[in-house]
């Protein structure tokens, strides 16, 4: 089992970039993705991107495409996720979220971060 | 990619049995066995119940169960408890990894 261990709340003003760490333990990390997903208040989820952690390649999102990076620090085996251009819809809880390679489906989850934009 | 569809809404008595669908198209649910659902409670992280359309992780109750047919996939939890009042989410491979997700269901525990 993976823990994922989210940094903590963010208050941004529009127009302006953030950035959200998830430190990840407990498995060996040449097997794993860790994806970003984020919910709005009230709304579903909304995935944004993965790294593979071995190797750090990226996928994104079309939506967020210019907008979004995600990167992986082996030495604290923290990934992180910064958004650019901010914007009020921005505003939602960012989750990282891990995957095994071979496999489909999302099995531990960060506890999330709350990003508010707001001028 | 479209979301999946899925139910608003969702109620059962404690003990009865309630099955939440989950809707796509031939590119995601249809085209593959890869249908995961979630379970979130109120300001919590999302939990996972059911992947691969119908296995079970360790530690979830077997009133858990997940099916699919078609395009359209199913997750029907048995023997409802309090606690299983919360929001379920699907999310199905879409020729790459689970990104498409459904809007959500609501299921309240009279």
């Amino acid at each position: 089992q993976v823990q994922l261990v989210s940094s903590g709340a963010e208050v941004k003003k529009p127009g302006a970039s953030v950035k959200v760490s998830c430190k990840a333990s407990g498995y060996t990390f040449t097997s794993l993705y860790v994806h970003w997903v984020r919910q709005a208040p009230g709304q579903g989820f909304e995935w944004m991107g993965v790294i593979n952690l071995s190797g750090g390649s990226t996928t994104y999102a079309q939506k967020f495409q210019g907008r979004v990076t995600v990167t992986w620090d082996t030495s604290s085996n923290t990934v992180y996720m910064e958004l650019s251009s901010l914007r009020s819809e921005d505003t939602a809880v960012y989750y990282c979220a891990s995957v095994f390679s071979g496999t489909y489906y999302f099995d531990d989850w960060g506890q999330g971060t709350l990003v508010t934009v707001s001028s | 990619q479209s979301a999946l569809t899925q139910p608003r809404s969702v109620s059962g008595s404690p003990g009865q049995s309630v099955t939440i669908s989950c809707t796509g198209t031939s590119s995601d649910v249809g085209g593959y066995n890869y249908v995961s659902w979630y379970q979130q409670h109120p300001g919590k992280a999302p939990k996972l119940m059911i992947y691969d359309v119908s296995k079970r992780p360790s530690g979830v109750p077997d009133r858990f169960s997940g099916s699919k047919s078609g395009s359209s996939a199913s997750l029907t939890i048995s023997g409802l408890q309090a606690e299983d009042e919360a929001d379920y989410y699907c999310c199905s491979y879409a020729g790459n990894f689970c990104r498409v997700f459904g809007g959500g269901t609501k299921l309240t525990v009279l």
